[in-house]
C-alpha cells in the first residue's frame, strides 16, 4: 500500500527558532497533501490544505505566515513553523492523497512529528 | 468548529464485550472513515464507507452510515484488551477533498 512518511519524527527546539516538517509520499504522487496538529488528548485539526504547485489552503484561525507551507512537488510538503513557542507545542500529522488516480477518497497518513518547544 | 461529534467521549468496558462508538457530521460527505489511535502514535485506518453504502463489515469490525441522519456508528465486537485506543471518524466533505475529524473517542478494554 502507499506509505507517507515524516521526518523528523520527533524535535525539541528553543523559543524563537524555526523548525521544517517533511512529508513524503513514497511510492505515489500526492496531488494534495493536508497538515493536521494535534494536541495531547485531543483530535486532529485541519491546518491547511496544499496542492503541488499551488499556494496553500489555510484553515481559518491558522495563521499563515507562522505555518509556511511548500508543496513544491509530487512527493514532498513542508511545514515550517516560524518563531516556535511553547504553545506550537503538539502532534503535526501529514496526508496526501492522489486526485489523479481512481481512487481519489483515499488518503494516506504519515506517522507524525512531536514538536516540543522549549 | 471543525469537528462534528463523537460519543461517547469515553467507553470502558471488559474484554469480550461489543463496544459501539457514535459519530456525527455536519456537512454533505463523498466518505467516512474509522481511525485507530494509540497514545502518542499515529492513525491506522480502519475502514472506510462510502456516502452511497448503509453497512460496511471488516473483521470485527461493524460500520454504518445514515446520510439522512448525518452520523456514524462503529461497532467492535468481541473486544480485545489490544482493541484499546482512541477512535476517530473523519469525513471527506463535498466541498474540497478536505477530511474533518470528530472528536474521538477512547475506548479501554479491561483484560
Amino acid at each position: 500500500g502507499a506509505v507517507v512518511s515524516q521526518h523528523p519524527s520527533r524535535v525539541i527546539c528553543k523559543s524563537g527558532t524555526s523548525v521544517k516538517i517533511e512529508c513524503r509520499s513514497l511510492d505515489f504522487q500526492a496531488t494534495t497533501m493536508f497538515w493536521y496538529r494535534q494536541f495531547p488528548k485531543q483530535s486532529l485539526m485541519l491546518m491547511a490544505t496544499s496542492n503541488e504547485g499551488s499556494k496553500a489552503t489555510y484553515e481559518q484561525g491558522v495563521e499563515k505566515d507562522k505555518f509556511l507551507i511548500n508543496h513544491a512537488s509530487l512527493t514532498l510538503s513542508t511545514l515550517t513553523v516560524t518563531s516556535a513557542h511553547p504553545e506550537d507545542s503538539s502532534f503535526y500529522i501529514c496526508s496526501a492523497t492522489d486526485h489523479t488516480s481512481g481512487s481519489s477518497d483515499t488518503q494516506y497518513f504519515g506517522p507524525g512529528t512531536r514538536l516540543t518547544v522549549l | 468548529s471543525q469537528q462534528g461529534e463523537e460519543d461517547p467521549q469515553a467507553l470502558s468496558i471488559q474484554e469480550g464485550e461489543n463496544a459501539t462508538m457514535n459519530c456525527s457530521y455536519k456537512t454533505s460527505i463523498n466518505n467516512l472513515q474509522w481511525y485507530r489511535q494509540n497514545s502518542g502514535r499515529g492513525l491506522v485506518h480502519l475502514i472506510l464507507i462510502r456516502s452511497n453504502e448503509r453497512e460496511k463489515h471488516s473483521g470485527r469490525l461493524r460500520v454504518t452510515l445514515d446520510t439522512s441522519k448525518k452520523s456514524s456508528s462503529l461497532l467492535i465486537t468481541a473486544s480485545r484488551a489490544a482493541d484499546t485506543a482512541s477512535y476517530f471518524c473523519a469525513w471527506e466533505d463535498t466541498g474540497g477533498f478536505k477530511t474533518i475529524f470528530g472528536a474521538g473517542t477512547r475506548l479501554f478494554v479491561k483484560a
